[in-house]
């Protein structure tokens, strides 16, 4: 089965970092791009960020909200995608989801989402 | 980046309506646009890319159109599971940017 699980959130206090992980299941990891989205506390999906796949030297693109405070990177041999995130906001409070890219070169959408992993940066 | 802008942001209608939601980018983005439902507590779930192309398991009654600008989602016939809400996100270039969402409410 295809799956994607995160772990990591929780409360973090401003200014702090912490690291979210994302394992992948069922698919050949490095064969596809995969991103973080963030939803906060009753707002709309916000993209954070993506590591494309191995074909594309695992390059990773970031939103600008983001830029600069958190690094996407993954470990093929445990098949697991993480986001670090260093110098954390209050804003940055939400539900981060990992999400596989399903791609043929010429689209990308997101066929495949974990249940989400909450982080509250609150002091 | 490319705003992309949803309208309604919210909608109430019965079971059996016909629902359309648009979505507008700020610049053309060819075809380059998904649809995604969520329920409240879920994941998203992936209904439509390149504007138009039906994801494997979505019933037929959503369909996509649109290209360039200017997109619409439509429910044929809407159904209980389908109240939710509803994100368009273009894929035509970083940062990949999500509609502010389109809440399907029941009458």
């Amino acid at each position: 089965e295809v799956q994607l699980v995160e772990s990591g959130g929780g409360l973090v206090q401003p200014g702090g970092p912490l690291r979210l992980s994302c394992a992948a299941s069922g698919f050949t990891f490095s064969d596809y791009h995969m991103d973080w989205v963030r939803q906060a506390p009753g707002k709309g999906l916000e993209w954070v960020g993506r590591s494309k796949s191995k074909a594309r030297s695992y390059t990773t693109e970031y939103a600008a909200s983001v830029k600069g405070r958190v690094t996407i990177s993954r470990d093929g041999s445990r098949n697991s995608l993480y986001l670090q995130m260093n110098s954390l906001k209050t804003e940055d409070t939400a539900v981060y989801y990992c999400a596989r890219v399903m791609s043929d070169g010429h689209f990308d959408a997101f066929d495949i989402w974990g249940q989400g992993t909450m982080v509250t940066v609150s002091s | 980046a490319i705003q992309m802008t949803q309208s309604p942001s919210s909608l109430s209608a019965s079971v059996g309506d016909r629902v359309t939601i648009t979505c507008r980018a700020s610049q053309g983005i060819r075809n380059d646009l998904g649809w995604y439902q969520q329920k409240p507590g879920k994941a998203p779930k992936l209904l439509i890319y390149t504007a138009s192309t039906l994801q494997s398991g979505v019933p037929s009654r959503f369909s996509g159109s649109g290209s360039g600008t200017d997109f619409t989602l439509t429910i044929s016939s809407l159904q209980p599971e389908d109240f939710a809400t509803y994100y368009c996100l273009q894929d035509y270039n970083y940062p990949l940017t999500f509609g502010g969402g389109t809440k399907v409410e029941i009458k």
